[in-house]
């Protein structure tokens, strides 16, 4: 089945500096890979998604990068603000309806 | 609101003592999942249901049951639980595009 690998397990930067996250999946049939942000105490908020007919995508801050030939995608967020810390999941859709969570990064901005 | 519920918030309980979270969604979504969160492992998806009456193992079902009786519900039960199954829980549903929402979470401790 889908795996799924994320690096690093925490991140720390200076507030105004970009973050990137990185994610690697096993199963190439795999075609839809969100980005999910939670804060502490609360639910996972989908932050951006990406589908595999697509490299790169952009929200505000926010972008996606897919390479689906070498199985990865990263998630970049410039411009750092406090309110970007958080634990950021990434995932994949496996066979059928099952989804897989990389374990997650704990993101520190520093102000 | 479009929302995905889930109760109780908090529960504690003991050894062998059958338990039932619910989850209920108002969105009229077909698909539905339960994930369980640990430290350092992610969201590891338990069961999910693609319609009423049609559920499938996630990675982690042992220890579980589900039933999805009615589009909008979608109870987890733990028959026997064990300390094991100690974990926070989140139910989430989507409809045809793949983005799920989650419920609150449910964390339960099992002495």
């Amino acid at each position: 089945g889908e795996n799924v690998e994320q690096h690093p397990s925490t991140l720390s930067v200076q507030e105004g500096d970009s973050a990137v996250i990185k994610c690697t999946y096993s199963d190439s049939a795999s075609n839809y890979f969100p980005w999910y942000k939670q804060e502490l105490g609360k639910r996972p908020q989908l932050i951006i998604d990406i589908r595999s007919n697509v490299g790169e995508k952009k929200d505000q801050r926010i972008a996606v990068t897919l390479n689906k030939t070498a199985k990865h995608f990263s998630l970049h967020i410039t411009e750092t603000q406090p309110e970007d810390s958080a634990v950021y999941f990434c995932a994949a859709n496996g066979a059928g309806q099952n989804f897989v969570f990389g374990p997650g990064t704990r993101l520190s901005v520093l102000p | 609101e479009a929302q995905v519920t889930q109760n109780p918030r908090y529960l504690i309980t003991v050894t062998g003592k059958k338990l039932t979270v619910t989850c209920s969604q108002n969105m009229n979504h077909e698909y539905m999942s339960w994930y369980r969160q640990d430290p350092g492992l992610g969201l590891r998806q338990i069961y999910y249901s693609m319609n009423v009456e049609v559920t499938d193992k996630g990675d982690v079902p042992e220890g579980y049951k589900v039933s999805r009786k009615e589009k909008r519900n979608f109870p987890l039960i733990l028959e026997s639980p064990s300390p094991n199954q100690t974990s926070l829980y989140f139910c989430a549903s989507r409809g045809q595009s793949y983005e799920q929402y989650f419920g609150p979470g449910t964390r339960l401790t099992v002495t």
